[in-house]
């Protein structure tokens, strides 16, 4: 229980492009979702939090303009890179907490991971 | 601001070793401390958590002590296997595993036969 899965895994584009990627909760409701990213050798730093059917939060220094994230539904949340860079290439993770059957036995305060998806802009 | 710092690695050990990834942290008031552990392929996994001083978070033979006078959370485990081999990242959060969590850099362990 309590899967997460991201699509696509890899993503390579052209520069000014736009990508996007997309976070699933496979047998929870995920009420929140977290959008990290991640550096070579860096830890991973939080970009946003979004709680389904709200606008996400953003932390500080993260342009909101270029990381669009929807979260429009309880099993889905959407990170849209726009216009695209090769400073923009990293690699991306999500999480979600929230509710259902899948979280059984698990605390509602704990976050489960997608397996990232790593960005190559060319 | 809050930050953690743990050791880099990899780490290459043989099967049965014992295990040590040291863990520092940084923070304001109490915060909760937590071990990922991200096998290949897969997302980051709770692996343990402790939640107030000199409490001892375990979890399949892994261990962590919160210790406050030295701000460490050090991760053990007596007999490391091959199945272990993964990326571990120590983390915290001011309000439990919901919100803002901050991570190390991960520390790489690899298990030889």
């Amino acid at each position: 229980g309590a899967v997460v899965s991201q699509h696509p895994s890899w993503v390579i584009c052209k520069s000014g492009t736009s990508v996007k990627i997309e976070c699933r909760s496979l047998d929870f409701q995920a009420t929140t979702m977290f959008w990290y990213r991640q550096f070579p050798k860096q830890s991973l730093m939080l970009m946003a939090t979004s709680n389904e059917g709200s606008k996400a939060t953003y932390e500080q220094g993260v342009e909101k303009d270029k990381f669009l994230i929807n979260h429009a539904s309880l099993t889905l949340s959407t990170l849209t890179v726009t216009s695209a860079h090769p400073e923009d290439s990293s690699f991306y993770i999500c999480s979600a907490r929230g509710t259902g059957a899948g979280l059984a036995g698990r605390s509602y305060n704990e976050q489960f991971f997608g397996p990232g998806t790593r960005l190559t802009v060319l | 601001g809050n930050s953690v710092t743990q050791m880099e690695g990899p780490v290459t050990l043989s099967e049965e070793a014992f295990l040590t990834i040291n863990c520092t942290y940084t923070a304001t008031g109490y915060p909760s401390l937590f071990w990922y552990v991200q096998y290949p392929g897969e997302g980051l996994q709770l692996l343990l958590k402790a939640t107030k001083a000199d409490d001892k978070g375990s979890n399949k033979g892994f261990e962590a002590t919160y210790r406050k006078e030295t701000t460490s959370f050090h991760l053990e485990k007596g007999s490391v296997q091959v199945s272990d081999s993964a990326v571990y990242f120590c983390a915290l959060s001011n309000t439990g595993t919901a919100s803002k969590l901050t991570f190390g850099t991960g520390t790489r362990l690899q298990v030889t036969l």
